[in-house]
């Protein structure tokens, strides 16, 4: 089946630092979804992409649809402590009837 | 306007029991989805419920069902509990349930220790 690769499992940065995450895959995906999750809750959608070549913002989250569509980017800019939690990639499948989540990045901010 | 809801939040089962967990979902959507989430993994996709029929089902065994009622609402249902299932359960809820703009919002999901 589809699989969607996050990399590295965890990342630390300092409070005020900018982020970069990707997502990858071996199949090309026509959607591609960014959630983050907090601990005891379900994942929260950050942002979606529709378009090969997209790039699309939501206040200090910016994020990309690669060209080939088999990527995606995650950028945070200028990180806060909220900002702490598992950030996914997904993507729509078998009739976009279902979502494909890779595993995750634990990203943690040092105040 | 409530969000998707799910109940019980926490639930501790023994191996061989059967468990059933329920979703209520945002008000004029017509579609619940099940994902199943083991610590340090994505969620994974169980099936997908639209107009009270399962449309799509992923690769999970026999052992899970679950049904939609008039109102949308939703059950899981598992049966001879295993130690594996121990999983948080999240309900996604949509209007429509495909299409790339199907808009699933999560619930925070049900923990289910098996022990």
């Amino acid at each position: 089946g589809q699989q969607l690769n996050q990399s590295p499992q965890s990342m630390f940065i300092q409070e005020g630092e900018d982020v970069s995450m990707n997502c990858t895959s071996s199949s090309i995906f026509n959607t591609w979804l960014w959630y983050k999750q907090d601990p005891g809750e379900g994942p929260v959608l950050l942002i979606a992409l529709y378009k090969a070549g997209e790039l699309t913002s939501n206040g200090r989250l910016t994020a990309q649809f690669g060209i080939t569509r088999k990527d995606s980017f995650l950028n945070i800019s200028a990180s806060i402590p909220s900002d702490v939690g598992i950030y996914f990639c997904a993507g729509p499948t078998g009739a976009n009837s279902k979502l494909t989540f890779g595993k995750g990045i634990t990203l943690s901010v040092r105040p | 306007d409530a969000g998707v809801t799910q109940s019980p939040t926490h639930l501790i089962k023994t191996r061989g029991q059967h468990v059933t967990l329920r979703c209520s979902p945002i008000s004029g959507h017509k579609s619940v989805s099940w994902y199943q989430q083991v610590l340090g993994q994505g969620p994974q996709f169980i099936f997908q419920y639209y107009e009270k029929e399962e449309r799509v089902r992923g690769n999970f065994p026999d052992r899970f069902s679950a049904r939609q009622f008039p109102n949308y609402s939703s059950e899981l249902n598992v049966n001879a509990l295993l130690l594996g299932d121990s999983a948080l359960y999240l309900c996604a809820s949509s209007w429509l349930g495909q299409g790339r703009d199907a808009g699933y919002t999560f619930g925070s999901g049900t923990r289910l220790t098996v022990v």
